[in-house]
């Protein structure tokens, strides 16, 4: 019974590079939310997926950031011209549609931007 | 909105001792509450949640949180603070927004 999954667990690139990151919802689960984690501060919601539907973004920066989940294969949170203020720890979880107060987290993608 | 409220950054307690971590919270309509714990370099680990029902919850490795609607707060409480507590903990909440809201995380350190 696989949690949440993330991949790559790090993940090192220098500016201007892409990044990508990976996120497998738990079985059965519908819904992928994106937080991000700033050293030394909690966690700040960025983006809400059900697959091939956006539902929230609000938290996402307006440039370089993007996130999908395909109707097939994980949640993809992509970085452009990735910038040192990018580097983080990247947090996925994943609900049922209807349970989006019981969000199950993965172990995180820590990105160092070099 | 919603907003958390977590004021102390540090926590200190000897091993033995009982143990406080504060959270309080501003939503709109009915709150979800919950506490995680985080372990260097390491994701977050759930430990409870307040949906509903009786104000105390018990959780995970001990712990326990007490909703009080007057006071808008859900502090973690253990009777007893063992050395391997010592950890990054963050209270989240859910109102009507779909995401969670988290707190800027309270350091636990419990010394022997």
């Amino acid at each position: 019974n696989a949690g949440v999954m993330q991949n790559p667990r790090h993940l090192v690139r220098r500016r201007g590079q892409e990044a990508r990151l990976r996120c497998s919802p738990m079985k059965g689960h519908s819904h992928v939310y994106w937080y991000r984690q700033l050293p030394e501060e909690g966690l700040k919601f960025m983006v809400y997926l059900q697959k091939e539907n956006i539902i929230d973004e609000s938290g996402m920066p307006k440039e370089r950031f993007s996130a999908e989940f395909p109707k097939e294969g994980p949640s993809i949170l992509r970085i452009q011209q990735v910038v040192r203020g990018d580097s983080a720890a990247y947090f996925c979880a994943s609900s049922f549609r209807d349970r989006e107060y019981e969000q199950y987290f993965g172990p995180g993608t820590r990105l160092t931007v070099t | 909105a919603q907003s958390v409220a977590q004021p102390e950054d540090q926590v200190n307690v000897a091993e033995g001792n009982p143990l406080t971590v504060k959270c309080t919270y501003s939503v709109s309509g009915n709150p979800y509450l919950f506490w995680y714990v985080q372990y260097p370099n390491r994701g977050l680990q759930f430990l409870l949640k307040y949906i509903t029902g009786d104000n105390l919850v018990k959780g995970s490795y001990g712990f326990e949180a007490e909703f009080n609607k007057s006071q808008t707060s859900f502090h973690l409480k253990k009777p007893s603070a063992l050395v391997s507590d010592s950890a990054l903990y963050f209270c989240a909440v859910k109102g009507s927004a779909r995401q969670l809201t988290f707190g800027s995380g309270t350091q636990l350190t419990v010394l022997p």
